[in-house]
């Protein structure tokens, strides 16, 4: 059974550049979110996909989109790369179903490194 | 909103000594709390969680948790550290009456485990 997967592994980017991050829950997972963790910090929650829709947004700005397909895997699209843009994105997933207690699943992450 | 303090950065000790990791919460109403281990160029994998029944968390690998509401506290212990133990631990919370599972974690503690 696999668990998270995220494509790419490493990223190099420059500033100004937009790029797509990559994800495929767990089987039996429907719901996605995604976590931004910056060097050093915890993980910040950007947003959740469940049903092909956003269902909840963190506090990020509108640079940073996403997608869901039907096959519940996610993509995280950023616009107009900033240099603090830097980190490690998470992708976790769940079931849609279960509550806040359920526990969400976490992939290797994908290190994005802008310049 | 939610938040979470993780006391201290980095945490050191000798193998087989106590492992004591401090985690406080903030939350208008009684949350739902997580520890998360994440070792080097990996994702986050859960080691325990406190969903309103038994107050003392038994998790994997010999750790466990005390949520103790007086406090508003949900330190992180094992009575005897290993080397593999090292990596940096997360404590998050999530709100059991959010519609969702969004996580807010603490900014991390590294644990160094001393031969």
């Amino acid at each position: 059974d696999a668990g998270v997967t995220q494509s790419p592994t490493h990223l190099i980017k420059t500033r100004g550049q937009q790029v797509t991050l990559r994800c495929s829950p767990k089987s039996g997972h429907d719901t996605v979110s995604w976590y931004q963790q910056a060097l050093g910090q915890g993980p910040q929650f950007i947003f959740q996909y469940y049903e092909e829709e956003e269902r909840q947004r963190g506090n990020f700005p509108d640079r940073f989109s996403g997608h869901q397909f039907p096959n519940y895997s996610s993509e995280l699209n950023v616009n107009a790369l900033l240099l603090g843009d830097s980190a490690l994105y998470l992708c976790a997933s769940r079931t849609g179903l279960a509550g806040a207690y359920d526990t969400q699943y976490f992939g290797p992450g994908t290190r994005l490194t802008v310049l | 909103a939610q938040s979470v303090t993780q006391l201290g950065s980095h945490v050191s000790v000798s193998e087989g000594a106590l492992v004591l990791l401090r985690c406080n919460y903030s939350s208008s109403v009684p949350p739902y709390l997580f520890w998360y281990v994440q070792y080097p160029n990996q994702g986050l994998q859960l080691l325990l969680k406190y969903t309103s029944a038994a107050t003392l968390v038994k998790g994997i690998n010999g750790f466990e948790a005390e949520f103790k509401k007086s406090e508003t506290s949900f330190h992180l212990t094992k009575p005897s550290a290993h080397m593999s133990d090292a990596a940096e631990y997360f404590c998050a919370v999530s709100d059991p009456a959010g519609a969702n599972s969004k996580l807010t974690f603490g900014k991390g503690i590294t644990l160094s485990v001393r031969p």
